[in-house]
Formats: structure tokens, C-alpha cells, sequence
């Protein structure tokens, strides 16, 4: 069974500062990595893709992939209270299919 | 970007109703699109794999005599929820990826929440 785990939060974070968010997975297979938002009612919104070692950075957002510690974090510089959604990890395995974590809940207070 | 459009948004409907959802990617070729459920403060649930020009692929747990696919197209897959049930109301989305470019992530449509009272 392959495994996407994060924690369900919710991740309370003030306006302006980082929020951090982790995730790990369990197959080793698994090449590519993603970190999609989701407002509450919407379809998710793709905001990162990590595919080697190290950081990616976009924005206020920088994704980090420790393939060796199979785990990816996302970080939020900067934090708006737009940026209070749940915010979805998610690796490839066969075929391109994607296995979700079940989401953290960020909430960006004013 | 790529471009995933999904419709209809919302279906309110009688159980026993067929619904038909369409998925299409408008401005690249998808020969593989994906279905998922979403139920409430729960995520995504993939429930099956669609290939233009065969038979769908569905996880382990879905009915493919209750969920029909039908992937005619490089741009067009649909998913049929048959003879729907209150229980099958909740929040379907489709993705597609562009194969022609390596790495490219799933897009998402904007999803169809579908009630049936």
C-alpha cells in the first residue's frame, strides 16, 4: 500500500510569518512530488513540482525532497490569509497515478 | 498552463438518476485522464485510470458497472455514475497530464459536486 502521510493540522500561523509543512511516503519508487492547495469547495491547484534532491524555490513558496529520508516539506514565507486552505502532498507511481496525503489545514491569522 | 475543464459543476438530482460528468483538457493531448471522489474534510480518493481508445482502469473497491468511463478522444473522457444513490453524492474531480512533456504534473478541473436526494 502506498502511503502519503501528513499531519491533519489545523496549522494556525500568524500573518507574516513561515508556515512549514511535512509530508513522508512510503515508496521509494516514487520520483516525482508535488504540493497542491485546496480551498474549501475547489478542485486543487498545483503550486509546487519537486523531482530531485534539494530545494525549489517559487515565490513565497519553497518545496525541500529528501529521497534518502523519503520526505518532502513546503514552506510558506510571507504567510497572507489568502494562503489559508489545505494544503494536499502527493507522489507519482505507476503509470502517473498520484497517492494523497490527507491534507494539512493551514490557517493564517490576521 | 494546462487547461482542464470539467462539466457540469453542480448536479442536484432524483436517486436512480444516470449522471454523465465530461472532462476535457483543452489546450493539450491527454491519452490518460484520472477520476477521483472527494468526500467531505476527507482527500482525494483516485477511483479509476481512463485511456483513450480502451478500457479504463479502476482501484480496487470501485464499481466499474456503477462508474462508466468512456475515454473516445485525446481530449475527452466522461464518467457515467449509473443509477445514482444518495451515498454516491460527493465532489468528483478529473485530471490530465500532458504525456508529451516528461515530468508534467496533473491538472485538475474545477470539479462536480453532485447530490442526489
Amino acid at each position: 500500500q502506498k502511503e502519503v502521510e501528513q499531519n491533519s493540522g489545523p496549522l494556525s500561523v500568524p500573518e507574516g510569518a513561515i508556515a512549514s509543512l511535512n509530508c513522508t511516503y512510503s515508496d521509494r519508487g516514487s520520483q516525482s512530488f508535488f504540493w497542491y492547495r485546496q480551498y474549501s469547495g475547489k478542485s486543487p491547484e498545483l503550486i509546487m513540482s519537486i523531482y530531485s534532491n534539494g530545494d525549489k524555490e517559487d515565490g513565497r513558496f519553497t518545496a525541500q525532497l529528501n529521497k534518502a529520508s523519503q520526505y518532502v516539506s513546503l514552506l510558506i514565507r510571507d504567510s497572507q490569509p489568502s494562503d489559508s486552505a489545505t494544503y494536499l502532498c502527493a507522489s507519482t507511481f505507476s503509470w502517473g497515478k498520484l497517492q494523497f496525503g490527507a491534507g494539512t489545514q493551514v490557517v493564517v491569522t490576521p | 498552463g494546462a487547461v482542464v475543464s470539467q462539466h457540469p459543476s453542480r448536479v442536484i438530482c432524483k436517486s436512480g438518476t444516470s449522471v454523465k460528468i465530461e472532462c476535457r483538457s483543452l489546450d493539450f493531448q491527454a491519452t490518460t485522464m484520472f477520476w477521483y471522489r472527494q468526500f467531505p474534510k476527507q482527500s482525494l480518493m483516485l477511483m479509476a485510470t481512463s485511456n483513450e481508445g480502451s478500457k479504463a482502469t479502476y482501484e480496487q473497491g470501485v464499481e466499474k458497472d456503477k462508474f462508466l468511463i468512456n475515454h473516445a478522444s485525446l481530449t475527452l473522457s466522461t464518467l457515467t455514475v449509473t443509477s445514482a444513490h444518495p451515498e454516491d453524492s460527493s465532489f468528483y474531480i478529473c485530471s490530465a497530464r500532458d504525456w508529451s512533456d516528461g515530468n508534467q504534473p496533473q491538472h485538475f478541473g474545477d470539479g462536480t459536486r453532485l447530490s442526489i436526494l
